[in-house]
């Protein structure tokens, strides 16, 4: 199974971009990059998915390179309510996701 | 409301008791997933179940036993034979293949 790799932290000024990177050099071509958050505690909450192609949702922005190594989480306008830990996955055959460690931001005021 | 639920939400046993723990889901979603986090960690894999009575081992299944009698239930039994089971246990559901849906999780904690 494809692995992640992203910076295990990272600090987000309120009402500004957060871009959250992240590695996957393994990925294979049908395996689609999810990203989920989780607020302490709580069960991970689904942000967004994509394949090839970049994605937009309600909620955030994906950007996947043209070789699909890497891809980058925007939340455009980040608020004290997306702090959380934040993870890059891999659904791979069989509708199984594979997390990696995850980057903790913290947004501040 | 839709959702899945764990219960309970802390747990407490001593060592070498099994302990099963509950998951249910009112989406209808034919697939179902338990995993284990231990802190400041990812998710792993423990089980998962494709459709009912059926269901694979995960990345870490040793030590735990599941069952998947219903639809919307996949409970997961913590046996004697799991070296470090004091964790956070969450379960998730799909339909499809589609995002997965977790529920608030469960905290064991073994004496």
């Amino acid at each position: 199974d494809a692995k992640t790799t992203q910076p295990p932290s990272m600090d987000c000024a309120e009402g500004r971009a957060a871009n959250l990177p992240c590695n996957h050099s393994t990925i294979s071509g049908n395996e689609y990059v999810y990203w989920y958050r989780q607020i302490h505690s709580q069960g991970p909450q689904y942000i967004i998915h994509g394949l090839k192609n970049n994605e937009t949702n309600e909620m955030a922005s994906l950007i996947i390179t043209e070789d699909r190594k890497s891809s980058t989480l925007i939340l455009p306008h980040a608020t004290l309510r997306d702090t959380a830990v934040y993870y890059c996955t891999i659904k791979a055959a069989g509708n199984k996701l594979t997390f990696g460690g995850g980057t903790r931001v913290l947004v501040k005021p | 409301d839709g959702g899945i639920t764990q219960s309970p939400k802390y747990l407490f046993r001593k060592e070498g008791q099994n302990v099963t723990l509950s998951c249910e889901q009112n989406l209808n979603h034919d697939a179902m997933y338990w995993y284990r986090q231990d802190p400041g960690q990812g998710l792993r894999l423990i089980y998962y179940s494709q459709i009912v009575n059926d269901f694979q081992k995960g990345d870490i299944a040793e030590g735990y036993s599941v069952s998947r009698e219903k639809k919307e239930s996949f409970p997961l039994t913590v046996t004697s034979a799991q070296k470090n089971p004091t964790a956070f246990y969450l379960c998730a559901s799909n339909a499809d293949y589609n995002e997965q849906f977790f529920g608030p999780g469960t905290r064991l904690t073994v004496l």
